[in-house]
């Protein structure tokens, strides 16, 4: 089982760039979602799904996008990079309702220019 | 004001002790709580959510949640090195249909042989 499966692992990008970030998970989990980290501060949600065709934005959700068309895949579209988005991208996947992150990717980590 | 405060450390302790991590926090509508651990480079993983006031154990691991105070805490019994990680305090409370988790900045941990 690979669980959650986030690529790239690591991306540059120079500002006004647009790029996705993939997430993919193998557990048939309803709930997926997405949370940047910034040093000094925790982890913050940007968007979630509670199931394919439904998004939901988070706590921090400018300048990004996302789509469930699949059960398996949740990506997440930087539209026009910003430096101000320089981070640690996760997504989690969980089977359980009410919000609770089961398991989390690696990360992406991605620095804007 | 945060949310929810947490400790950055690092907290250093020898193999063995008993380790208490804490967090405070100021919204009483939080209703769900959890713990997490995270490895250097790596995603967070659960260890443990309750939604009650009281104890929870599992294994090595107790996590007690005491409403009242707006307190949270995780103890690690028998510490070991392998338990170094930064852990994270997160909190939910339902919103309009919303479930919106707020975390703590996380305490880094070391236990020393």
């Amino acid at each position: 089982n690979a669980g959650v499966t986030q690529t790239p692992k690591f991306q540059v990008l120079k500002t006004g760039q647009s790029m996705t970030l993939q997430c993919a998970q193998d557990m048939n989990h309803e709930y997926m979602s997405w949370y940047r980290q910034d040093p000094g501060m925790g982890l913050r949600l940007i968007h979630y799904s509670v199931g394919a065709g439904i998004t939901d934005q988070g706590e921090v959700p400018n300048g990004y996008n996302v789509s469930r068309s699949t059960t398996e895949d949740f990506p997440l579209r930087l539209l026009s990079a910003a430096p101000s988005q320089t981070s640690v991208y996760f997504c989690a996947s969980s089977s359980q309702g009410g919000g609770k992150p089961q398991h989390f990717g690696d990360g992406t980590r991605l620095s804007i220019l | 004001q945060k949310e929810v405060e947490q400790d950055p450390g690092p907290l250093s302790v020898p193999e063995g002790a008993i380790v208490s991590l804490n967090c405070t926090y100021s919204n009483s509508a939080f209703q769900y709580f959890m713990w997490y651990r995270q490895y250097s480079r790596k995603g967070p993983e659960l260890l443990m959510y309750t939604y009650s006031s009281g104890n929870k154990e599992d294994g090595r691991f107790t996590a007690q949640v005491d409403k009242s105070s707006k307190y949270i805490s995780l103890f690690i019994r028998d510490s070991q090195p392998s338990d170094s990680a930064t852990y994270l305090c997160a909190m939910i409370f339902p919103s309009g249909g919303s479930y919106i988790p707020t975390f703590g900045r996380g305490t880094s941990l070391i236990v020393h042989p």
